[in-house]
């Protein structure tokens, strides 16, 4: 079974410049998260799927970051314009969305901004 | 709001030892999961053992096992026969229904 894929791995940007990330999750997983997590801390909950429908965003910061998950499958997270600040690791989960399902994350994606 | 604490930074053990990293948490709800998840250099969260709140039974996984106390609210990681890849950094996590609420984690030293 194929895990939970993102991409890029690893982004360095500048300052002010839009970034993008994507996940494909694993098949039949209706739900999908994107954490971010700072260096040094655990995960945060930016966004949570459940198919295509965003049902928790209230820690998205929503002047810079957006996100859209287009027929219930892959997601793409985006920032524009990006800030020093946002340099972090974003992580992409699954689930099968019943309470205590596990979910499973992909590797993440390392942004830099410059 | 659920928040979950983990109080050591930083563990070591030997390799062939036991280890017991701590994780308490705090809810008002009556159902819920607490998992651990293993991080290690490459990113990946791996999960190691989930315990349901209504279980009495401290779940157990290989080499991994957990002391759940539930009035305490308080859910420890025990890693047995300790092994070189066991290194990484740990989180605890719960759930009531909608995400992981995860703690700060604690990295986690094996030498030989």
């Amino acid at each position: 079974e194929a895990g939970v894929v993102q991409s890029p791995r690893y982004k360095i940007i500048e300052k002010k410049q839009p970034v993008a990330f994507w996940c494909n999750p694993i098949s039949g997983h209706n739900t999908l998260y994107w954490y971010l997590q700072n260096l040094g801390q655990g995960p945060e909950l930016l966004i949570r799927y459940e198919n295509e429908e965003a049902v928790d965003d209230s820690q998205l910061p929503k002047d810079r970051f957006s996100a859209e998950r287009l027929k219930g499958v892959d997601s793409t997270l985006k920032i524009q314009p990006a800030e020093l600040g946002d340099s972090a690791v974003y992580l992409c989960a699954s689930s099968l969305g019943f309470l205590g399902e596990k979910a499973f994350f992909g590797q993440g994606t390392r942004l830099t901004v410059v | 709001a659920q928040t979950v604490t983990q109080s050591q930074p930083e563990m070591s053990v030997q390799e062939a030892e036991t280890v017991t990293l701590s994780c308490t948490y705090d809810t008002s709800e009556s159902d819920y999961y607490l998992f651990w998840y293993k991080q290690p250099p490459s990113r990946q969260m791996i999960l190691v053992i989930r315990q349901e709140a209504y279980k009495q039974q401290n779940a157990t996984e290989n080499r991994f096992s957990v002391n759940f106390q539930k009035a305490a609210k308080s859910f420890s990681l025990k890693i047995s026969d300790s092994q070189l890849g066991d290194a990484a950094m740990y989180f605890c996590a719960y759930n009531s229904g909608y995400a992981l609420n995860f703690g700060k984690g604690t990295s986690l030293l094996v030498t030989p």
